[in-house]
């Protein structure tokens, strides 16, 4: 059963500290999505990839946070330094390279805590 | 740009009861639509879709009938069981890219 797989599912981590998201989507995707989910925002998108390569990070701030993908089945989010707002639970999501067919599979989600 | 409206919740029910939850939305274009659902501790699961007017999607009971004349992707289930407590996000994407955007959620509570 293919599924996108994220990878811490918990962290807590003190405020100025790096943190590292990983996310394996599913094989034969070829867009790969960020989300970011909070009680007050809802879902947020902070970073799109098709191809391996970023087209739209808009939602994400610049400053301490990017994203990569290294390779075809590795997206990473990063925060450095990280901050107590960053607290959420962060969404990867991949879909597959079908014209107009544009379901999104999600992962289970890293929920982060910034103390 | 393009937005999704969902109802507030949260809607409490009582087991067998008719479930509606609103949603209407604003795009450009023939946008598909979709609804997740996010049960307690989970990602998000696509649950039904439409691509196209007047099509209607539909799985576990669960239907949504895509209505571009009143921009509108109601979700109803005729009978709600308490395994169907989750949140409900109704979604769109308006390019070939599965790039979503969402409504703000409904959370769904059902009672015995």
């Amino acid at each position: 059963d293919a599924r996108v797989t994220q990878t811490p599912r918990h962290k807590v981590t003190e405020m100025g500290q790096e943190v590292t998201m990983r996310c394996q989507p599913i094989l034969g995707h070829n867009t790969v999505f960020w989300y970011r989910q909070t009680m007050m925002q809802g879902l947020e998108l902070l970073a799109y990839f098709r191809n391996r390569a970023p087209l739209d990070d808009s939602g994400m701030p610049k400053d301490r946070f990017s994203a990569e993908m290294p390779d075809a089945t590795l997206a990473t989010l990063k925060i450095q330094p990280s901050e107590p707002r960053d607290s959420a639970v962060y969404f990867c999501a991949s879909g597959r390279p079908v014209p107009l067919d544009t379901e999104a599979f999600f992962g289970q989600g890293t929920r982060l805590t910034v103390v | 740009g393009d937005s999704v409206t969902q109802m507030e919740g949260p809607v409490t029910l009582s087991e067998e009861a008719f479930l509606t939850i609103n949603c209407t939305y604003t795009a450009t274009g023939y946008p598909s639509l979709f609804w997740y659902v996010q049960y307690p501790g989970e990602g998000l699961q696509l649950l039904l879709k439409a691509t196209k007017a007047d099509d209607k999607g539909s799985n576990k009971g669960f239907e949504a009938t895509y209505r571009k004349e009143t921009t509108s992707f109601h979700l109803e289930k005729g009978s709600v069981q308490v395994s169907d407590s989750a949140v409900y996000f109704c979604a769109l994407s308006n390019n070939a890219g599965n790039m979503l955007t969402f409504g703000g959620g409904t959370r769904l509570m059902v009672k015995p």
